[in-house]
């Protein structure tokens, strides 16, 4: 299972961009790249899956440069609400999926 | 389209003592895992169980054990609860797909479990 790296914490203020990034140095041909986002005391909620290029919904933005090494997941315009741990994953969707530590972000007014 | 739902939402035990947890995955899901989390750590994977079978299963004791019915439903049991099993239980589904890939893993609110 390819090893996420991803910033321990992260502030902004209320109308930002935040961009989050993962490092996957060893991620494989078959793997995709998916990211969660999780409040106290809530299951993850899933925000954004990507393979390669950019992938963009009505919540996020994913970045995946051609090396697939590492991944940017942009938030537009954060507000208050936007405060928890963001998970970046990387698997195959055969794969269990596998939990780092994320990313706790802090979005003040 | 109701999503994942989990019973109970929080429960209390007893070191030794058995529990039952339960969860009903979202509409036109068939997989069901299971993840373990720890306050402060991320998520960790249990078991999966897709047509009433274990399909994997993390590495985790005997004492945790499961079940999945013929509706898709789930059952997580731990038996002789540990103080250390105290954690957020979260069940997840998704839909199977060809070659026994899954899909998205959508997760329901979680059982907060207390053992004293």
């Amino acid at each position: 299972l390819a090893k996420t790296t991803q910033p321990i914490s992260m502030d902004s203020y209320e109308g930002q961009e935040v961009n989050i990034t993962c490092s996957h140095n060893n991620i494989a041909t078959n793997d995709y790249i998916t990211w969660y986002q999780q409040f106290p005391s809530q299951g993850p909620r899933f925000i954004i899956q990507g393979y390669k290029t950019k992938v963009t919904n009505e919540v996020a933005s994913l970045f995946i440069p051609a090396d697939r090494k590492s991944s940017t997941l942009s938030l537009p315009r954060v507000s208050l609400s936007d405060t928890a741990v963001y998970y970046c994953l990387v698997g195959d969707l055969f794969q269990k999926l596998v939990f780092g530590t994320g990313t706790r972000l802090l979005v003040s007014p | 389209d109701a999503g994942v739902t989990q019973s109970p939402t929080h429960l209390i035990k007893t070191r030794g003592q058995q529990v039952t947890l339960r969860c009903s995955p979202k509409s036109g899901h068939d997989t069901v895992s299971w993840y373990q989390q720890a306050l402060g750590q991320g998520p960790q994977f249990i078991f999966q169980y897709y047509e009433e079978e274990e399909r994997q299963r993390g590495n985790f004791p005997d004492r945790f054990s499961g079940h999945q019915f013929p509706n898709y439903s789930s059952e997580l049991n731990v038996n002789a609860l540990l103080l250390g099993d105290s954690a957020l239980y979260l069940c997840a589904s998704s839909a199977r797909l060809s070659g026994g890939a899954t899909d998205t893993q959508y997760f329901g609110p979680g059982t907060r479990l207390t053992v004293l």
